[in-house]
């Protein structure tokens, strides 16, 4: 079984810049989910997708992130414009409706600079 | 908001030596995951304990829930270099919209 696809593996860009990552969850898993590692600390959930509707968004920062999940398998979380504290790994995890446990892909490493 | 902690965040044993850390919860939680992370990789699921009280075993790591299921300790048996990397909890409450809250993890490092 593969497992959750991401990319790019790594991303340098300037402040003011956009960016965009990509995630492929594990076949058949309806839950995905996207969360922001910075250095030394846990994920924090960033947002929550069941299928293609979004289920927990209270953590991401709207002003600048957006996501999506059009057709309710593979992702995209986009940072417009993005600051130097989001520099960060940006991890993916999926679920299956059957069960609990987060399968997380290799995540981004953004750099910003 | 919910936190999950866990102090301290490093932590240094000499190989063959048993390691316990802890996780604490600020409110009541319906279940608890732990997961591992390499260095340099992503996090691997490990467990999940969802009654009061529940200890779990896998070869030489022990889980175990409080019976308050606001806290719960994972403990490693006669460590080994393999069981190098960062340890995270992450409690969930329940509800509609419940989602994992993630500790800020234990870095275990072991002399050989």
């Amino acid at each position: 079984e593969a497992g959750v696809a991401q990319s790019p593996r790594y991303k340098i860009i300037e402040k003011r810049q956009s960016v965009a990552f990509w995630c492929n969850p594990i076949s058949g898993h309806a839950t995905l989910y996207w969360y922001q590692q910075i250095l030394g600390q846990g994920p924090k959930l960033l947002i929550q997708f069941q299928n293609n509707g979004v289920v927990d968004d209270s953590q991401l920062p709207k002003d600048r992130f957006s996501a999506e999940r059009l057709k309710g398998v593979d992702s995209t979380l986009k940072i417009q414009p993005a600051k130097l504290e989001d520099s960060a790994v940006y991890l993916c995890a999926s679920t299956p409706s059957w069960g609990y446990e987060q399968y997380f892909g290799p995540g981004t490493r953004l750099t910003v600079t | 908001g919910q936190q999950v902690m866990q102090i301290p965040q490093y932590q240094h044993v000499q190989e063959g030596e048993d390691f316990t850390t802890y996780c604490n919860s600020s409110t009541t939680l319906s279940n608890i995951q732990w997961y591992k992370q390499r260095p340099g990789g992503h996090p691997v699921f490990l467990i999940q304990l969802v009654k009061s009280g529940e200890v779990k075993k896998q070869k030489r790591l022990t889980f175990q829930f409080g019976e308050a299921k606001k806290n719960s300790s994972l403990h490693i048996t006669a460590t080994q270099t393999t069981d190098v990397g960062t340890y995270f909890c992450a409690g969930e409450v329940a509800g509609a919209n419940s989602k994992l809250t993630f500790g800020k993890g234990i870095t275990l490092s072991v002399r050989p």
